[in-house]
Order: C-alpha cells, then structure tokens, then sequence
C-alpha cells in the first residue's frame, strides 16, 4: 500500500514557466511534509518543507501548498530553469513522536531551454 | 564542510557473505536514517535512530541491521545479504528528525 504517491513519473516545462509537482497520500495521521531533490549521482537535498498546521510555504521560487481535505500537496517552482532539471520526492511524516519517513516514487522534472 | 560519508561508494559481493556498509556525519546531528532507493519504488526508510543507542525500524527493516554506538556513526550491516538486496543505499542525518542531509549513496550489488 503506497501510503504517498506520485502519479506522474515525469513532467517537461518550458524554462521561465511554472512547474507544478503533486503528491498524494493517504495517511491522515501525516503532519509533516517535505520536498528533496535529486541529481544523477548524488544524494537527495532537501527543498523546502510544510507542516499541517499551515497550507502554504514559500523559499523563494518554491512554493509548497497543502490540502489537508483532500490529502494532497503540491509543488510549485516559479521560473522554471534548466538547473531545477532533477528527480522531485515528496516525503511525509507523523511527526509527532515518530521520525519514520515515507517516500513518494519521485517525479523527473525536465525544464527545457 | 558539512557532510554525510557512505563507504564503500560501489561494491559487488555474494549472497551471504557478511558486509557493513559504513555512515559518518559531522555536524553533530541526533538523528540518522538509512533508506534504499530502487526503480519504481522511490526512497523506503530501513532504519532510524534518534540518538545514541535508540534506533527504530523504517518500512522496510528485514534482512538489515543497525548500530548507534556514537553520534557520529551509523552502520548498516546485512548480515546475509541476498539478492533482492541489490539496490543504492542512502544514509542521510539531521539535528532532530526535521530536513535530513543525505550522503552520496552505495550501490550495491549481490550476486
């Protein structure tokens, strides 16, 4: 039972324009939710996080929406740019008193020039 | 520099052949994790630990082991690996459970 899902593998935008990112899950005890990105050859960096508190979080070009009633959130980079070409996973977590995290199946994000 | 360091980096072994795959960080952090990270399946947590002698299994714990002996370190050992146990290994670490700074990765290979 994938608990956080990525329905879509992959996704190719324009640099300058929006990329928007979506994950799902189905958990209702997650609280916490994180973004990471990931190059070829390298370890995941994180992004920017969310806790269920708030619905919205902004760091710059990222901005992270949550959806608590529908058990989603999203991730939206504006301007796109090639560098942000890379692989997205969201992560979530019932932070309160536990530290398990549980991983989306990532998005290959492609920003063409 | 701050950082997350995973050795060895490549390694290719034989099922049931005992191996350790070490993680070291230096920035002090109380929490550590190790995850694998295999096509289709993204990153699945194997093991955390809050602090020195607490770890706790992640979603997919069989077949591993852990040790939390100091703060700095955390092994992952596969005591008999098998080859379902091929894949890239991340350990990542963090100040309390929140962002985690992750290493390079190991891939593994078990024949």
């Amino acid at each position: 039972d994938q608990q956080v899902k990525q329905n879509s593998p992959s996704l190719s935008v324009q640099e300058g324009r929006i990329s928007i990112l979506n994950c799902d899950y189905t958990n209702s005890m997650f609280d916490y939710f994180l973004w990471y990105k990931k190059y070829p050859a390298e370890g995941p960096t994180f992004l920017i996080s969310i806790s269920s508190i708030k619905d919205k979080n902004e760091d710059g070009r990222f901005t992270v929406f949550l959806n608590k009633s529908a058990k989603h959130l999203s991730l939206h980079i504006v301007p796109s740019q090639p560098g942000d070409s890379a692989v997205y996973f969201c992560a979530a977590s019932g932070n309160s008193g536990t530290y398990k995290y549980i991983f989306g199946t990532g998005t290959r994000l492609k920003v063409l020039a | 520099e701050a950082q997350v360091t995973q050795n060895p980096r490549y390694l290719i072994t034989v099922t049931g052949k005992k191996l350790t795959v070490t993680c070291s960080q230096n920035m002090n952090h109380e929490y550590m994790s190790w995850y694998r990270q295999d096509p289709g399946l993204g990153l699945r947590q194997i093991y955390y630990s809050m602090n020195v002698e607490v770890t706790d299994k992640g979603d997919v714990p069989e077949g591993y082991k852990v040790s939390r002996k100091e703060k700095r370190n955390f092994p992952l050992i596969l005591e008999s690996p098998s080859p379902n146990q091929t894949s890239l290994y991340f350990c990542a670490s963090s100040p309390n459970g929140g962002p985690q700074h992750f290493g390079d990765g190991t891939r593994l290979s078990i024949l």
